[in-house]
């Protein structure tokens, strides 16, 4: 069965940029599109960014939009986040989910990012 | 983008039956038969319980069922064990290659 292990997330200021990484094991992600789920803390889940197999379609929330940037590494098998101009209410639990047919199939345990001064 | 609207509770006794809503509109859970359930323990990542709005991932026990009428979907959990005690959320495609969660119900066996 497919784990996927998100790193990278930790205590930022605001303005202050990071990278998520996300990596697979036990199985590939060339085939499948990705998606980045975040949830603030207390709070419920908010769909962030997907991108489509080959990385050719990128979609985000409007939220974020011209701030975070999403791609992925086939050939590592890994998903990354890179987000720029945090703002505190950027603070979650950051969530890398590997899509099935029209649906959020495997998740990661997620990793925290911090946006505070 | 507004989250869909669940009841931010639920509740019942063992061997009950509790069944939780998930309002959108035209424009997600109405317009597209892709409304999916994940159940959340505490700490723990989100696990897809149901897809396709009926469809049950392989695994997941037949007392969690889906359904849908018009902007409203639902997720009847029969049967309530102390293990279902969790939040569960709604998730809805909305076109274009963006989705929508729901706002999310705590579901307490009482």
């Amino acid at each position: 069965e497919m784990q996927l292990v998100e790193s990278g997330g930790g205590l930022v200021q605001p303005g202050g940029s990071l990278r998520l990484s996300c990596a697979a094991s036990g199985s590939t992600l060339r085939t499948s599109w990705m998606t980045w789920v975040r949830q603030a803390p207390g709070k419920g889940l908010e769909w962030v960014a997907n991108i489509k197999e080959d990385g050719s379609q990128k979609n985000y929330v409007d939220s974020v939009k011209g701030r975070f940037t999403i791609s992925r590494d086939n050939a590592k098998n890994s998903l990354y986040l890179q987000m720029n101009s945090l703002r505190t209410e950027d603070t979650a639990v950051y969530y890398c989910v590997k899509d099935g047919f029209w649906t959020f199939e495997n998740w990661g345990q997620g990793t925290l990012v911090t946006v505070s001064s | 983008q507004s989250a869909l609207t669940q009841p931010p509770s639920a509740s019942g006794s063992p061997g009950q039956s509790v069944t939780i809503s998930c309002t959108g509109t035209s424009s997600d859970i109405g317009g597209y038969n892709y409304v999916s359930w994940y159940q959340q323990h505490p700490g723990k990542a989100p696990k897809l319980m149901i897809y396709e709005v009926t469809k049950r991932p392989s695994g997941v026990p037949d007392r969690f069922s889906g359904s849908k009428s018009g902007n409203t979907a639902s997720l009847t959990v029969s049967g309530l064990q102390g293990e279902d005690e969790a939040d569960y959320y709604c998730s809805s495609y909305a076109g274009s290659n963006n989705w929508v969660f729901g706002t999310g119900t705590k579901v307490t066996v009482l």
